[in-house]
């Protein structure tokens, strides 16, 4: 199995652009997770799946941050418009729909300049 | 609700040194209780796990105790090498309902030949 894959695995971008992060979680995993990892707040969850369908995006910083998952084997975190603040490691994971097999992917590094 | 504290960082050893970190917990029950480790460019792996009280997770040298009484699940290794340098999260979650980890803040181990 190649684990779950993220691209890219870093993106430079100016201020105010739409950036686009991308996920294809482990094949059979129902749930999938987006985290953002910083040295000042630590490891945050963002939102997860199940089943591809939003369960909790209470930890979406506002409202510049949106994700979506249109299959079992892709999803996307889009940040519109993208700020300095937003320069962090963003990590994504996936599971089966009780937690077996929880599974991170290597991470996109985001630095917004 | 749940939380999970890890001793400060960074740990900075000599190798072949002796290891210990840290990680106390607070929840209501007893959950299951993981170490992650974050290497340099990468994403969190699963170390070791252990699902109930007095349980041993092990796995590469490293050991965890899962102490109920203390509410502990301190990470120890008896020769440390250059190679586990890393970030070491502790972390809980539960069976079933909600399955998500709540993860400790991280601690930096830092080896010097």
């Amino acid at each position: 199995d190649a684990g779950v894959i993220q691209s890219p695995r870093h993106e430079v971008t100016e201020m105010g652009q739409e950036v686009t992060l991308r996920c294809k979680p482990i094949s059979g995993h129902n749930s999938l997770f987006w985290y953002r990892q910083t040295m000042m707040r630590g490891l945050e969850l963002l939102i997860y799946f199940n089943n591809n369908v939003p369960i909790d995006d209470s930890g979406m910083p506002e409202d510049r941050f949106s994700a979506k998952m249109p299959n079992a084997s892709f999803s996307t975190l889009k940040i519109q418009p993208s700020e300095p603040r937003d320069s962090a490691v963003y990590f994504c994971a996936s599971s089966h729909r009780d937690g077996y097999g929880y599974t991170f992917g290597s991470g996109t590094r985001l630095t917004v300049v | 609700g749940d939380s999970v504290t890890q001793m400060e960082g960074p740990v900075t050893l000599s190798e072949e040194a002796f290891l210990t970190i840290n990680c106390t917990y607070t929840a209501t029950g007893y959950p299951s209780l993981f170490w992650y480790v974050q290497y340099p460019g990468e994403g969190l792996q699963l170390l070791l796990k252990a699902t109930k009280a007095d349980d041993k997770g092990s796995n590469k040298g490293f050991e965890a105790t899962y102490r109920k009484e203390t509410t502990s699940f301190h990470l120890e290794k008896g020769s440390v090498q250059v190679s586990d340098s890393a970030v070491y999260f502790c972390a809980l979650s539960w069976t079933g309902g909600s399955y998500i980890p709540t993860f400790g803040r991280g601690t930096s181990l830092i080896v010097h030949p």
